[in-house]
C-alpha cells in the first residue's frame, strides 16, 4: 500500500513568490492535514482537509491557502513568500469521518526562501 | 491557546535503560493521544496510540494515559541506540479535527 507521497520535495524560492505543494493521501484516506515544521515552533497546523472541505485551520495568515480534490488529493499554496516561510511542510493523511484516527506523514517539502 | 507541552531535552539514557517521556495538555476535552518518532531529515512515524485511562504496551514501548492530570508519557524499555530519535506527543480533541503537536524531546540513547 503507497504511502503518503508529497511533492516535490525540496524547493527553492525567492521573496514575494508563490509556491504550491502537492500531497496524495494513503489510498482510502479522505482527510488530509498539513503541518509546518520548523526547528524553532515545531510541528504547527495549517489546515484540514476532509471530502474537499476544509474543516479546521490553523493560525496562519491569508498568505497559505489549501483545497482538496474529490479524489482527495489535496495542494496548499502559499502566496508572496517571506523568509520566514522557509520550513519543512508536511503532509498528513488518515481515513476521516472521525477524527480520533491516526495520521500518517509523507516525507514533506522543504522549501526554502532567499 | 490549546497547548501540549513537553521537556525539549535532550534526554540522554545508556543503552539498555528504560527513557521516560512526558507529556501535558490543557485540553480536557481531548480523547486521542499518540506519540510519534522522528529521526533527524525525516517525517514523523506513529509509534502507539492510546484513548483509555491507563497503560497500553507495545514490544518495548508502553503508553501511559491519565486524563485526570492531563498527562500522557511513552516509556521505552531496553533503549537502543537506533531509538535515538525526537518523540513528538499529539492530541486531538474530541471536537476538532486537528491533531496539536508538542516541541518534541530529543533522546540520545549511548551505547
Amino acid at each position: 500500500k503507497a504511502g503518503v507521497t508529497q511533492t516535490p520535495r525540496y524547493l527553492i524560492k525567492t521573496r514575494g513568490q508563490q509556491v504550491t505543494l502537492s500531497c496524495s493521501p494513503i489510498s482510502g484516506h479522505r482527510s488530509v492535514s498539513w503541518y509546518q515544521q520548523t526547528p524553532g515552533q515545531g510541528l504547527q497546523f495549517l489546515f484540514e482537509y476532509f471530502s474537499e472541505t476544509q474543516r479546521n485551520k490553523g493560525n496562519f495568515p491569508g498568505r497559505f491557502s489549501g483545497r482538496q480534490f474529490s479524489n482527495s488529493r489535496s495542494e496548499m499554496n502559499v502566496s508572496t513568500l517571506e523568509l520566514g516561510d522557509s520550513a519543512l511542510y508536511l503532509c498528513a493523511s488518515r481515513k476521516g469521518g472521525t477524527n480520533t484516527g491516526e495520521l500518517f506523514f509523507g516525507e514533506g517539502s522543504r522549501l526554502t526562501v532567499l | 491557546q490549546k497547548e501540549v507541552e513537553q521537556n525539549s531535552g535532550p534526554l540522554s539514557v545508556p543503552e539498555g535503560a528504560i527513557a521516560s517521556l512526558n507529556c501535558t495538555y490543557s485540553d480536557r476535552g481531548s480523547q486521542s493521544f499518540f506519540w510519534y518518532r522522528q529521526y533527524s531529515g525525516k517525517s514523523p512515524e506513529l509509534i502507539m496510540s492510546i484513548y483509555s485511562n491507563g497503560d497500553k504496551e507495545d514490544g518495548r514501548f508502553t503508553a501511559q494515559l491519565n486524563k485526570a492530570s492531563q498527562y500522557v508519557s511513552l516509556l521505552i524499555r531496553d533503549s537502543q541506540p537506533s531509538d535515538s530519535a525526537t518523540y513528538l506527543c499529539a492530541v486531538n480533541e474530541d471536537n476538532n479535527n486537528d491533531m496539536r503537536f508538542g516541541a518534541g524531546t530529543r533522546l540520545t540513547v549511548k551505547p
